[in-house]
């Protein structure tokens, strides 16, 4: 119930595709749903982040959109560019228990590659 | 500049042989954690901290300990490591619940 599913494991794209990354949910109580992409060799970086009273939003050319009923969030990433290629990890955002901590329960990861 | 940094970088070491990899922050965040990456596991949280001698497990604690003397400060202690600890690991840190987390560059550690 913790979990979050993240799919696919890879993909590869030709620049100016626009590829599309699925996550799902079971926890009700998540409320917080941010994206990080990472590039080799380094630490995540957080990209965009989305709270689940909004359905979509937009920050250049990566979008969220969020599917409260269906417990799904997906990242799009318009007109896709080499310089994207990079692993990229949703995550949701839970209160720890009476901690407040808000924990990060990330998903699988997917490896992206964009073709010149 | 802010910034997170861990040491060391990459490390190959043998069953059994204890050690230590550091994390340090400059942002004055409260919160600290530790995370392994595995290929398709995704980051897995191994303890984290809500603030000096304020420690709790994650996820996946089993084989680690952790301490917090200072703000700035989360190494990450593996007392007898084993091959299956063999992973690449990250330091976050952040203000608050609902706060960016930022992460150190990762630590490759290869126990033989």
């Amino acid at each position: 119930q913790q979990q979050v599913k993240q799919s696919p494991q890879s993909l590869i794209v030709q620049k100016g595709g626009i590829p599309i990354i699925n996550c799902a949910y079971e926890n009700t109580a998540f409320d917080y749903f941010p994206w990080y992409q990472q590039f080799p060799g380094k630490g995540p970086a957080l990209l965009i982040a989305i709270r689940p009273d909004v359905s979509e939003k937009k920050e250049g050319r990566f979008t969220i959109s969020f599917n409260k009923s269906a417990k799904q969030f997906s990242l799009h990433i318009m007109d896709s560019q080499p310089g994207d290629s990079a692993t990229y990890f949703c995550a949701a955002n839970r209160l720890d228990g009476s901690s407040n901590t808000g924990k990060l329960i990330f998903g699988q990861g997917t490896t992206l590659q964009v073709k010149p | 500049e802010a910034q997170v940094t861990q040491n060391p970088r990459y490390l190959i070491t043998v069953t059994g042989k204890k050690l230590t990899v550091t994390c340090s922050q400059n942002m004055n965040h409260e919160y600290m954690s530790w995370y392994r990456q595995d290929p398709g596991l995704g980051l897995r949280q191994i303890y984290y901290s809500m603030n000096v001698e304020v420690t709790d497990k994650g996820d996946v604690p089993e084989g680690y300990k952790v301490s917090r003397k200072e703000k700035r400060n989360f190494p990450l202690i593996l007392e007898s490591p084993s091959p299956n600890q063999t992973s690449l690991y990250f330091c976050g840190t952040k203000k608050s619940s609902y706060n960016e987390q930022f992460f150190g560059p990762g630590t490759r550690l290869t126990v033989l």
